[in-house]
C-alpha cells in the first residue's frame, strides 16, 4: 500500500554541519510530497513541499527534490543551526475518490549541538 | 489569518472517562483531520471531516468519534478512556480541494491515569 519511510533517528550534528534526512515513498498514483517540522511542545509546521516530479521545495535553507525515478524526497540543509533541533516528518498526499489521503513517516529527531 | 486552534491544550483524565477535544480550523478551510501522535506509533490518522461529513477514517476503534459543525469547527470524542489513549491529538485543516497542504494546530496533550 501507499506509505512513507524515513530514516531512523535520532540524529545529532554539530552546528554548521551538513544535514540529510532520507525519505522514500510508495504510492500508486502521483503524490504531492511534504516535509513538516515539529518543535518541542508544538504541532507540525509545513517546512516545504513539492507537487510533481523534479520539483524542488525550499524554505529556511532546507531543500528537497521530488525524485520519481528513485521515489525519494530527501531533506537537506547545508549548515544546520541549534534552532533547527526538532522532529522532521516526511509525508505524502494522494488524491482518491474520497478526497486526499495523507501518509506520514515516523519522524526523525534532530539535535544540533553548539 | 489566525491559525488552527485546539482546546484544551492539556487534559488529564482517568480510565473509563470520556473526553471531548475541540478544533477550530483556519477561516475558510472546510476540511478538518484528526491525528493521534504517540512516541511508539508516530502520527496516526483518525478521521477527516469535510462539510460536516466524515470523508475518511483511519483504523481506530469505535470509541473514537468526531463531528463537524456548519462553521467547520470540529470535535473529537473518546469514550471509555484507556491508558493507551494517552497521546498528543493533532488537528489539521485545509481548504478541501485536491492536493492542498494541511495546516496543523498545536495539539491537545491527553494523559489518562
Amino acid at each position: 500500500g501507499d506509505s512513507v519511510t524515513q530514516m531512523e533517528g535520532p540524529v545529532t550534528l554539530s552546528e554548521e554541519a551538513f544535514l540529510t534526512i532520507n525519505c522514500t515513498y510508495t504510492a500508486t498514483g502521483y503524490p504531492s510530497l511534504f516535509w513538516y517540522v515539529q518543535y518541542p511542545g508544538e504541532g507540525l509546521q509545513l517546512l516545504l513541499k513539492a507537487t510533481k516530479a523534479d520539483d524542488k521545495g525550499s524554505n529556511k535553507g532546507f531543500e528537497a527534490t521530488y525524485r520519481k525515478e528513485t521515489t525519494s524526497f530527501h531533506l537537506e540543509k547545508g549548515s544546520v543551526q541549534v534552532s533547527d533541533s526538532a522532529v522532521y516528518f516526511c509525508a505524502l498526499s494522494l488524491l482518491s475518490n474520497t478526497g486526499n489521503q495523507f501518509y506520514f513517516g515516523t519522524g526523525t529527531s534532530l539535535t544540533v549541538i553548539p | 489569518k489566525a491559525g488552527v486552534t485546539q482546546t484544551p491544550r492539556y487534559l488529564i483524565k482517568t480510565r473509563g472517562q470520556q473526553v471531548t477535544l475541540s478544533c477550530s480550523p483556519i477561516s475558510g478551510h472546510r476540511s478538518v483531520s484528526w491525528y493521534q501522535q504517540t512516541p511508539g506509533q508516530g502520527l496516526q490518522f483518525l478521521f477527516e471531516y469535510f462539510s460536516e461529513t466524515q470523508r475518511n477514517k483511519g483504523n481506530f476503534p469505535g470509541r473514537f468519534s468526531g463531528r463537524q459543525f456548519s462553521n467547520s469547527r470540529s470535535e473529537m470524542n473518546v469514550s471509555t478512556l484507556e491508558l493507551g489513549d494517552s497521546a498528543l491529538y493533532l488537528c489539521a485543516s485545509r481548504p478541501g480541494t485536491p492536493q492542498e497542504t494541511q495546516y496543523f494546530g498545536p495539539g491537545t496533550r491527553l494523559l489518562v491515569l
